[in-house]
């Protein structure tokens, strides 16, 4: 079945580390988003990448970095530079950005905690 | 304020009732989704409207473009419709980013 996996589910990051987290999808989709989930708020869009080889920052960009090497890979980096990155994180695809209106797929999230 | 506001923000229902989630939202839109998020945290995409209503199964979306205003209705409800439903917008002249703008999500427990 086709779908957007990412992984893994739960990571600990101590203070001053990077790091990556994975989001692949097998549905052909051109379009990826990360979206910041927090607790009493609504999902907020990190990046969001329309293309291979190309990606655009969101709202909360800051503290963050992408890549999208692949059609079907769209990794996210927290970096040290994001001071409060506990949160949830979802990664979602969509077929084409140039058509309005296409629904956006979802993964089940990674929850990232602060060791 | 919000831009898209949710109500209830929580709502605890009996076994077989008729459960209503509202949606307002304050800018102009081409599309309104309405999206299911597990326990687990995965999210799924009930609806996708315009205008109008849409049925599945025991899930009915409406929206009324002139007020800015959606509802989500759960008829018969069921514990496993225990879940958070999110209403997220997509902003008209958003251009080709499909960019959704997301409510804080409702919290409903069906009980047995």
């Amino acid at each position: 079945d086709g779908g957007i996996t990412q992984s893994p589910k739960y990571l600990f990051r101590k203070e001053g580390q990077n790091v990556t987290l994975s989001c692949e999808q097998n549905l052909n989709h051109d379009a990826m988003y990360w979206y910041r989930q927090d607790p009493g708020q609504g999902l907020r869009l990190i990046y969001y990448s329309q293309i291979v080889n190309d990606f655009q920052k969101g709202d909360i960009a800051e503290g963050y970095s992408v890549s999208r090497e692949k059609k079907e890979s769209f990794p996210l980096t927290v970096t040290s530079a994001q001071k409060n990155p506990t949160a949830f994180y979802l990664c979602a695809s969509s077929i084409r950005p140039g058509t309005v209106n296409q629904p956006q797929h979802f993964g089940d999230g990674t929850r990232l905690s602060i060791l | 304020k919000n831009e898209v506001e949710q109500s209830p923000q929580n709502l605890t229902a009996q076994e077989g009732e008729f459960i209503t989630i509202n949606c307002s939202y304050s800018v102009g839109i081409s599309a309104l989704h309405w999206l299911q998020q597990h326990p687990g945290g995965g999210i799924v995409s009930l609806f996708m409207l315009s205008s109008g209503k849409k049925k599945h199964g025991r899930l009915i979306a409406t929206i009324n473009i002139q007020e800015k205003h959606s509802s989500l209705h759960i008829t018969a409800s069921h514990p496993r419709d225990s879940a958070v439903y999110i209403c997220a917008v997509v902003l008209r002249g958003g251009g080709a980013t499909n960019k959704l703008i997301f409510g804080t999500g409702t919290l409903l427990a069906v009980q047995p």
